[in-house]
């Protein structure tokens, strides 16, 4: 059973920028998709952008694409999302999910990490 | 954009049946995919590409999708099944994912 294990909470004064990683257990990339969403309190999913690492192509949201950038090190076996400029509005948990090589969904998430941005 | 429309609730007595429903442009051309998410945790698989079910998730759930709505519809609902539900699909014209904005699903 594969596992995306995500990096800890993080609190950042606005202006700062933060970035997220996470690990899928096993190992490898391989040809699979890797998804970053958000999700501020009380509130719905929000779709931030995609990578291929074995390709290394991205997808970034039009919302987002000032200010995120989504990589992948092959030599940590981890996938990094980075959001600049940060807002208090940008205070949400923040998932990795991956997707697999057969289609646009997501078969498996990390566990989340909680970004706060206060004011 | 394409944009995806839920309702916010929607509520239904245990052992019937619940439809939640995802509006959509044409929605029927595309593949829908639904998540399922309980409060504190990651949004969970429950259908994809429209009708098929991953492992796992009970045969009392299934889905479908025609002209501009998509449907998730579970029979014989259990106070379990109490939680949000999100639609989504992938829009080619735009190589932008979006995601409906949930429906809390009251049992």
């Amino acid at each position: 059973q594969l596992q995306l294990v995500q990096s800890g909470p993080e609190v950042k004064k606005p202006g700062s920028s933060v970035k997220v990683s996470c690990e899928p257990s096993g190992g490898t990339f391989s040809t699979y998709t890797f998804t970053w969403v958000r999700q501020a309190p009380g509130q719905g999913l929000e779709w931030m952008g995609r990578i291929i690492p074995v390709f290394g192509s991205t997808n970034y949201a039009q919302k987002f694409q000032d200010r995120v950038t989504i990589t992948a090190d092959e030599s940590t076996t981890s996938i990094y999302m980075e959001l600049s400029n940060l807002r208090s509005d940008d205070t949400a948990v923040y998932f990795c999910a991956r997707s697999p090589r057969s289609g646009n969904f997501f078969d498996y998430w990390g566990q989340g990490s909680l970004v706060s941005v206060p004011s | 954009s394409y944009v995806l429309t839920q309702p916010p609730s929607v509520s239904v007595a245990p052992g019937q049946t619940a439809r939640l429903t995802c509006g959509g442009n044409n929605i029927g051309s595309r593949s829908v995919h639904w998540y399922q998410q309980k409060p504190g945790q990651a949004p969970a698989l429950v259908m994809y590409d429209d009708t098929d079910r991953p492992s796992g998730i009970p045969e009392r759930f299934s889905g479908s999708n025609s002209g501009n709505t998509a449907t998730l519809t579970m029979s014989r609902v259990e106070a379990g099944d109490e939680a949000d539900y999100y639609c989504q699909v992938w829009d080619t014209g735009s190589d932008q994912l979006v995601f409906g904005g949930g429906t809390k699903l009251t049992v």
